[in-house]
């Protein structure tokens, strides 16, 4: 069975460019997750789809983050326009929705993405 | 809000030596707790996990976590690490919130064969 994929697995953009980050989850996974780990610091939740919904958003850091998960499977992460402090790896994670408290996230290999 | 903090960002062992890493988190609800570990090139993959039951955890390769509730605390152990091990370890919990997960940030770990 595939694992969480990701596209690219890295991107160097100048500051002021769009960026699009690609995450295929687990098929059947109905739960996508975004995750964000800047240079030096701890793995930060950004949001989580359930199917093609948004269920919380609430890591976003500010509106030039744009996510879309059209179709409840693969999602998208765009950053217009991009700023230095964007870079880092940016990671995906599926889960199955298996009506538990908590249900296993997997992860993907991650985005680096560099603003220069 | 729920937070983690993992006390050490480096730790240099020989081969075989014992290890323990520290985990303490921040929140006042029910926790599920989790060790990742990410080996150099690939994905985050789960150690080991803890719900409710038994505070003392096993997991993949040897490694154990053990959950103490009045100290807020989940370290990571094993007895005799292996080169094998060279990875970067991350501690993480899940409140009642939500499915998000709040992780430390990191502690990487290198064996000297």
């Amino acid at each position: 069975e595939a694992g969480v994929t990701q596209f690219p697995s890295h991107s160097v953009i100048e500051k002021g460019q769009t960026v699009t980050l690609r995450c295929d989850p687990i098929s059947g996974h109905d739960n996508l997750y975004w995750y964000r780990r800047v240079m030096g610091k701890e793995i930060k939740f950004l949001l989580h789809f359930v199917k093609e919904s948004k269920q919380d958003e609430s890591g976003m850091p500010n509106n030039r983050f744009l996510a879309e998960r059209t179709g409840g499977t693969y999602s998208t992460l765009k950053v217009q326009p991009a700023e230095l402090e964007d870079s880092g790896v940016y990671f995906c994670a599926s889960s199955q929705d298996l009506g538990a408290v908590y249900n296993e996230q997997f992860f993907g290999p991650g985005t680096r993405l560099t603003v220069l | 809000a729920q937070s983690v903090s993992q006390h050490n960002h480096h730790v240099i062992l020989s081969e075989a030596a014992s290890l323990e890493l520290g985990c303490n988190y921040s929140y006042g609800g029910t926790v599920n707790l989790f060790w990742y570990v990410q080996y150099p090139g690939q994905h985050l993959q789960l150690l080991l996990k803890y719900f409710s039951g038994d505070p003392l955890v096993k997991g993949i390769k040897g490694f154990e976590a053990e959950f103490i509730k009045s100290k807020f605390s989940f370290n990571l152990r094993k007895p005799s690490v292996q080169w094998s091990d060279t990875a970067e370890y991350f501690c993480a919990v899940n409140g009642d919130a939500g499915n998000m997960l709040t992780f430390g940030g990191g502690t990487r770990l290198m064996v000297k064969p």
